[in-house]
């Protein structure tokens, strides 16, 4: 299938554990992105890479670190867990021909 | 600064006709978007307005005011399924959407 994937699907972990999600896209799309949906469902950029050149981050804490090995690829690792970083996260790729962004399944993250 | 909202909740009957609006003040315009997010799901994409006007797709229609800084979601013949947070999306350059929070739709039989 032609998708945009993410694992794990859920992910439940202690505080001050290091974690990664992996997002894949085979979209043939140039650029990929992160999202953040808060528990009020509030769905917010984090960052964004096109052809595996970071062009857009938020404000994001530097305990996120993104990594785009190639343009299909992009991770996000995760140091430090805090109870404030549960949340679900979305991955999504875009053509820079074509507007629409593509969402992922979505990560659900658990800090206990 | 960027804000966009969006009313939090509405109800519909099935069969009916609802209008979902959305305002918005950002810097640097580059197209509206809707997306669609089932509980649990991902959002998915809906409809994209990027000059003024009405952009029919099937049941769903969206349309946009960019001097009112204005948009609405339209949507004909309910359906169930219909139920499902409602999300617009504004775009920035380079590359960037902001969601508002969404917008609660629920349609009951």
């Amino acid at each position: 299938d032609t998708a945009v994937s993410q694992t794990p699907k859920y992910l439940v972990t202690q505080m001050g554990n290091d974690k990664s999600i992996k997002c894949e896209q085979n979209l043939g799309h140039d650029t990929m992105y992160w999202y953040k949906q808060d528990s009020k469902k509030f769905l917010k950029i984090m960052f964004s890479y096109n052809n595996k050149e970071l062009i857009i981050n938020e404000t994001v804490p530097n305990r996120f670190s993104p990594k785009s090995p190639d343009k299909a690829h992009l991770n996000l690792h995760i140091n430090s867990l805090e109870l404030g970083d549960s949340a679900v996260y979305f991955c999504a790729s875009s053509s820079s021909r074509q507007e629409t962004q593509y969402f992922g399944p979505g990560t659900r993250l658990l800090v206990l | 600064g960027q804000n966009i909202d969006q009313p939090t909740e509405m109800t519909a009957t099935e069969g009916a006709i609802v209008q979902i609006n959305c305002t918005y003040q950002t810097s640097g315009f580059n197209g509206l978007f809707w997306y669609q997010q089932h509980a649990g799901e991902a959002p998915t994409f809906l409809s994209y307005n990027v000059l003024d006007g009405l952009e029919e797709k099937g049941r769903f229609s969206s349309f946009l005011s960019r001097s009112k800084g204005y948009s609405y979601l339209l949507l004909k013949e309910l359906q169930m399924k219909d139920s499902a947070s409602y999300l617009c999306a504004v775009r920035e350059r380079p590359d960037k959407l902001i969601f508002g929070t969404g917008t609660r739709l629920q349609v009951f039989p």
